[in-house]
C-alpha cells in the first residue's frame, strides 16, 4: 500500500465558507465512491457516496464530485459550521467488495 | 438505519495479554465484516475481512496467528490480539456490510493502548 505521512493535510476556513476537499484514488476499475467524516476517537460516520455512473451528487449541504478520466473525487461543504470540523476520508471500492480509503483531510472551521 | 456496535470502546492491557474486541451489527444481518487499524494522523488500514462461517482472509503483512478473527454468527464478530506488545497499541475499527445494503457501517472504534 502507499505509503502516509504523520501529518494528515489540513483546510482551515472561516464559518460560513464553502469548503471543497480532494482525492486522488488510483484503481480505475473502481465504482463505488464514499465520503466519511471522521471525528477524534470515533468511527468514520458516512457523509454522502456516488457511483462510476454518475459525475455528481447532492446531498443536504454537500456535494460529491467524481471526475474519471483524472481519478479525482472531491467533496463539497457549503456553508461550513464549527461541528464540521474533523478528518475527511475517501473511500473507493470495486464491486462493492474491500474499501480503500485515501489519506485524509483534516479541516478546521474557525467561528 | 444501519447500526453497529463495538466494544470496548478503549483497553489497556499489559504486554503478554490477550485483548478481545466485539463487533455487532444491532439491526441488520452482516454477511461480511471488516477489521481496520488506523495509527494517530493515519488513514485507515484494511486488517482483514470475514465473511460469517468461514475462515478471515488477512491482508499481506498482517499476521493472522496475532489477530484472531471469528466470524461465528450473522451479527457478531470479535478480533482477538494475542500476546499484546506495546507496538500493538492502535485504533481498531470494524465495519460490516449486509449482501443487501449498499454500504458499510462503521463501528465506534477501540482504543488498544498496551503497556
Amino acid at each position: 500500500g502507499e505509503s502516509v505521512g504523520l501529518h494528515l493535510p489540513t483546510l482551515s476556513v472561516q464559518e460560513g465558507d464553502n469548503s471543497i476537499i480532494n482525492c486522488a484514488y488510483s484503481n480505475s476499475a473502481s465504482d463505488y465512491f464514499i465520503w466519511y467524516k471522521q471525528e477524534s476517537g470515533k468511527g468514520p460516520q458516512f457523509i454522502i457516496d456516488i457511483r462510476s455512473n454518475m459525475d455528481k451528487r447532492q446531498g443536504q449541504r454537500v456535494t460529491v464530485l467524481l471526475n474519471k478520466t483524472v481519478k479525482h473525487l472531491s467533496l463539497q461543504i457549503a456553508a461550513t459550521q464549527p461541528g464540521d470540523s474533523a478528518v475527511y476520508f475517501c473511500a473507493e471500492t470495486s464491486g462493492y467488495s474491500t474499501l480503500t480509503f485515501g489519506k485524509g483531510t483534516m479541516l478546521l472551521v474557525s467561528p | 438505519g444501519a447500526v453497529v456496535s463495538q466494544h470496548p470502546s478503549w483497553v489497556i492491557c499489559k504486554s503478554g495479554t490477550s485483548v478481545k474486541i466485539e463487533c455487532r451489527s444491532l439491526d441488520f444481518q452482516a454477511t461480511t465484516m471488516f477489521w481496520y487499524r488506523q495509527f494517530p494522523k493515519q488513514s485507515l488500514m484494511l486488517m482483514a475481512t470475514s465473511n460469517e462461517g468461514s475462515k478471515a482472509t488477512y491482508e499481506q503483512g498482517v499476521e493472522k496467528d496475532k489477530f484472531l478473527i471469528n466470524h461465528a454468527s450473522l451479527t457478531l464478530s470479535t478480533l482477538t490480539v494475542t500476546s499484546a506488545h506495546p507496538e500493538d497499541s492502535s485504533f481498531y475499527i470494524c465495519s460490516a456490510r449486509a449482501s443487501d445494503i449498499y454500504g458499510y457501517t462503521f463501528g465506534s472504534g477501540t482504543r488498544l493502548t498496551v503497556v
